[in-house]
């Protein structure tokens, strides 16, 4: 079972709403990412964040805003998505040590349907 | 060229094969590396990292060549339940933090 925790697990939501997707890790991580995948894809990176900082962020669409409010949580903010966006957001955390074996832990993921 | 690349797939092999996956990277900076797997619908789950000098964990056996940029994964004695899609991950670490660079993925299936 993973201990990376998100909710909710399925989401549809219209191209005008405003959502948020939640994630929670208790493993001491001080790294979080958010990936978004497609079907029959690999995860594709959106954003990083190291010690609670935005360290990484890969050219996403400012519809889609994180927030990282403490070093156990991290949240997605969703306005005026496409119908494009759907897929499968996943969180995921590590370390966030210098060491070089760093392993990656996703939570199980938020359906995103967008309608 | 994508920063990592695997074997396009899918395999579809009988129980009790053995099949080999193989990824190649292309940045010389990446540090360590991964297999992932992941069944439909469901979130990538860690399978086992890879060594340099190549490690085993039960059936499953992976390798690493820095010098050619290439790792591998063994299945032996398949079963129906490793029927899944196994990605390759490399980390690069740079200024800006980790960066989880996952392959396109090979999809397996197992067939009784």
């Amino acid at each position: 079972d993973t201990e990376v925790t998100q909710t909710p697990k399925h989401l549809v939501m219209g191209m005008t709403n405003k959502k948020s997707l939640k994630c929670e890790q208790h493993m001491g991580h001080r790294a979080m990412y958010w990936y978004k995948q497609k079907a029959k894809k690999p995860p594709e990176l959106m954003f990083v964040y190291s010690y609670e900082k935005l360290s990484i962020n890969e050219s996403v669409p400012s519809r889609f805003s994180p927030e990282c409010p403490n070093s156990s949580l991290l949240n997605l903010h969703l306005h005026a998505l496409q119908p494009e966006d759907s897929a499968l957001y996943l969180c995921a955390s590590s370390q966030g040590s210098v060491a070089t074996n760093e392993k990656l832990f996703f939570g199980s993921g938020t359906q995103l349907s967008v309608l | 060229r994508k920063e990592v690349e695997q074997d396009p797939g899918p395999f579809n092999v009988p129980e009790g094969a053995t099949v080999a996956f193989n990824c190649t990277y292309s940045n010389s900076a990446s540090q360590s590396f991964f297999w992932y797997r992941q069944d439909c619908r469901k979130e990538p789950k860690l399978l086992m990292s890879v060594y340099s000098s190549g490690n085993e964990d039960g059936r499953f056996t992976a390798q690493l060549n820095r010098a050619s940029q290439y790792i591998s994964l063994l299945i032996r004695d398949s079963k129906l339940s490793d029927s899944a899609t196994y990605l390759c991950v490399v980390n690069r670490k740079s200024y800006y933090g980790q960066n989880f660079v996952f392959g396109p993925g090979t999809r397996l299936s197992v067939l009784p």
